[in-house]
């Protein structure tokens, strides 16, 4: 069976800090990532997927994710912090075959 | 512009009654699903459908029922036989595959 963890409830930084987010995965095939947000009462937005090629995956508003096989993670990152970035996020998971498994969510908060 | 809508926004039930919360899309996708968020759980499966006429249970199916009579829209029923159904509920589409998914803006569905 296919899962996800994000490790930490919370991550506070300070606006302009350097973010990571983390999420570890486990599949049987081939891992097929991604990266949400969700702002308060809205639902999922897309913000970047793994499927194949470069480890170093970039996405929307300046978020990246660095695929590592033999750690089995997908942290997400971002060089300068705003406290616009502050939302939660979402690491899930999915294989050919099977629906999306999502992690409990990061609450990332952004303190100017 | 192609997308996926839920409503309503809000939704308020007494106790004992069904109500059916309402998704719709525009984007041609086979695949739609029903997820539940409670606070610190993260996004648990409802239910799921690849296909017109054709659904399968997720992990939380029990109090809930669900149709897919046409491609664009499959409703979910919160029955009075779930417990507790006050909670956030999101709703997605894909395509058949390895793609990401399409979110609405979710339903919050307040037992009263």
């Amino acid at each position: 069976a296919q899962s996800v963890a994000q490790p930490e409830d919370q991550v506070n930084v300070a606006e302009g800090n350097p973010l990571t987010v983390k999420c570890t995965y486990s599949v049987s095939g081939n891992p097929y990532l991604f990266w949400y947000v969700q702002y308060p009462n809205r639902g999922l937005q897309f913000l970047l997927k793994y499927i194949t090629g470069d480890n170093l995956v970039k996405g929307s508003y300046g978020f990246e994710a660095e695929f590592n096989k033999s750690q089995t993670s997908f942290h997400l990152k971002k060089p300068s912090a705003l406290v616009s970035d502050s939302a939660l996020y979402f690491c899930a998971v999915r294989d050919w075959d099977n629906d999306m498994r999502f992690g409990a969510g990061t609450r990332l908060t952004v303190k100017p | 512009d192609g997308g996926i809508t839920q409503s309503p926004k809000y939704l308020f039930r007494k106790e004992g009654q069904n109500v059916t919360l309402s998704c719709e899309q525009n984007l041609n996708h086979d695949a739609m699903y029903w997820y539940r968020q409670d606070p610190g759980q993260g996004l648990r499966l409802i239910y799921y459908s690849q296909i017109v006429n054709d659904f399968q249970k997720g992990d939380i199916a029990e109090g809930y029922s669900v149709s897919r009579e046409k491609k664009e829209s499959f409703p979910l029923t919160v029955t009075s036989a779930q417990k507790n159904p006050t909670a956030f509920y999101l709703c997605a589409s894909s395509i058949v595959g390895i793609s990401g998914y399409t979110f609405g803006s979710g339903t919050r569905l307040t037992v009263v």
